[in-house]
């Protein structure tokens, strides 16, 4: 069984759509998050959500918008995109928020392709 | 922006030889991990390093710590084709890790 799941693992799509992606965690963890990786590998931190609230919005655009309907699941919509929304989107997950000695669990990703 | 910058960005060595990648990052820390990204794939969490700690090792990796110059090290001894991926150096924001850009290590057969 796979920790985080993402879907999809691939979207392309067109400038100006709306797309959504989804992520489960069956780690029983509390903390998710939503992380973007650029084409040069930076990461960085989107959103997170401890317990279905969320603790950590980093100056994201309104056009994303997270959703965490429970603790297992933290999904990300995004309106209107932009050719600068292309990325790999990581969802992660941990036991509490911050740092733990068995780190972070991530998805395997989506790339999100705008054209 | 980053808080951690790893050194090389690119690093290719023969399979059987030593790869080191460093990190370096601004502000205090808490602790210090390592994560290696195959492409492709998501991050794995590899090691954590705390910042009372100077070294620490698990099977072929070695960390260490100096926290007088912000600076981590991780040494992969014995290489293998199959430790060919990014590796990225992350350290303990508020309420979440800060990444580095990462080292891209190659191993040749």
């Amino acid at each position: 069984d796979t920790a985080v799941s993402q879907t999809p693992k691939y979207l392309v799509t067109q400038m100006g759509n709306d797309k959504s992606i989804k992520c489960e965690q069956n780690l029983g963890h509390d903390t998710m998050y939503w992380y973007k990786q650029d084409s040069k590998k930076f990461l960085k931190i989107m959103f997170s959500y401890n317990n279905k609230e969320l603790i950590i919005n980093e100056t994201v655009p309104n056009r994303f918008s997270p959703k965490s309907p429970d603790k297992a699941h933290l999904n990300l919509h995004i309106n209107s995109l932009e050719l600068g929304d292309s990325a790999v989107y990581f969802c992660a997950s941990s036991p509490i928020p911050g740092v733990l000695a068995g780190g972070y669990t991530f998805g395997s990703g989506t790339r999100l392709t705008v054209v | 922006s980053q808080q951690g910058e790893e050194d090389p960005q690119a690093l290719s060595i023969q399979e059987g030889e030593n790869a080191t990648m460093n990190c370096s990052y601004k502000t205090s820390i808490n602790n210090l991990q390592w994560y290696r990204q195959n492409s492709g794939r998501g991050l794995v969490h590899l090691i954590l390093i705390r910042s009372n700690e100077r070294e620490k090792h698990s099977g072929r990796l070695r960390v260490t710590l100096d926290t007088s110059k912000k600076s981590s090290s991780l040494l992969i001894t014995a290489s293998r084709a199959a430790d060919t991926a990014s590796y990225f150096c992350a350290t303990d924001g508020v309420q979440k890790l800060v990444f580095g850009q990462g080292t891209r290590l190659t191993i040749n057969p």
